[in-house]
């Protein structure tokens, strides 16, 4: 049973460029999370989805970013005109259906996005 | 969210039994306790979680005395791949709230 895949592991963008950021939950995961860990701090949330449903997106910032969870396909995390600041480990994690997501949460293996 | 407080870094030897004390002194009523393990380049993996008293698994024991102010990680008879960074949460809902962590390194 595979885990959660991301890809791609790594990402190399120029400022100004467009990043997408792909994950594939777990078999029979329906909920998605996807947190940042910028250098030399913890995981933060980000936005929690449901397919082809935002249910909270809190933790993400206001311009540039975005997510979605098609009905058909991988999650998506997107980030336009990127800066460095941006340059981070973007981790995606899944839950199962059942719960509040407050238990297990299972994560992959993350994608080191720098911007140069 | 509660704010937690652990030790930065701890060293060990293998076979030893590890301890990481994690204070959580705001915790709220319907907090839970959550502790995940992370390796270089490797996202976070679940260890274990609890409420209140002694939980147990293959991997863990947590211990959380009765105000629910502090609690425990145990690991017993640590191997060297048992060096990484663990993680206390402290929460009631999905987003976790990850802080620095601490670092256990096992020495041969």
């Amino acid at each position: 049973n595979a885990g959660v895949m991301q890809n791609p592991r790594h990402l190399v963008r120029r400022r100004g460029q467009e990043a997408r950021l792909r994950c594939s939950p777990m078999k029979g995961h329906s909920h998605v999370y996807w947190y940042r860990q910028l250098p030399e701090e913890g995981l933060k949330f980000m936005v929690y989805l449901q397919k082809e449903n935002i249910i909270d997106e809190s933790g993400m910032p206001k311009e540039r970013f975005s997510a979605e969870f098609p009905k058909e396909g991988p999650s998506i995390l997107r980030i336009q005109q990127v800066v460095r600041g941006d340059s981070a480990a973007y981790f995606c994690a899944s839950s199962p259906p059942t719960g509040t997501g407050l238990n297990e949460q299972f994560f992959g293996p993350g994608t080191r996005l720098t911007v140069l | 969210l509660a704010k937690t407080t652990q030790p930065i870094s701890m060293d060990s030897y293998e076979g030893q039994e590890v301890n990481i004390t994690c204070s959580h002194n705001n915790i709220a009523t319907n907090d839970y306790i959550t502790w995940y393990q992370q390796f270089p380049s490797q996202g976070p993996r679940f260890i274990i979680q609890g409420y209140k008293t002694k939980v147990t698994n293959e991997v863990a024991s947590l211990f959380i005395p009765a105000d629910r102010k502090s609690s425990t990680l145990s690991l017993p008879r640590v191997s060297l791949s048992d060096t990484a960074v663990y993680y206390c949460l402290v929460g009631d809902d999905y987003k976790l709230s990850f802080g620095a962590g601490t670092t256990v390194t096992v020495r041969a």
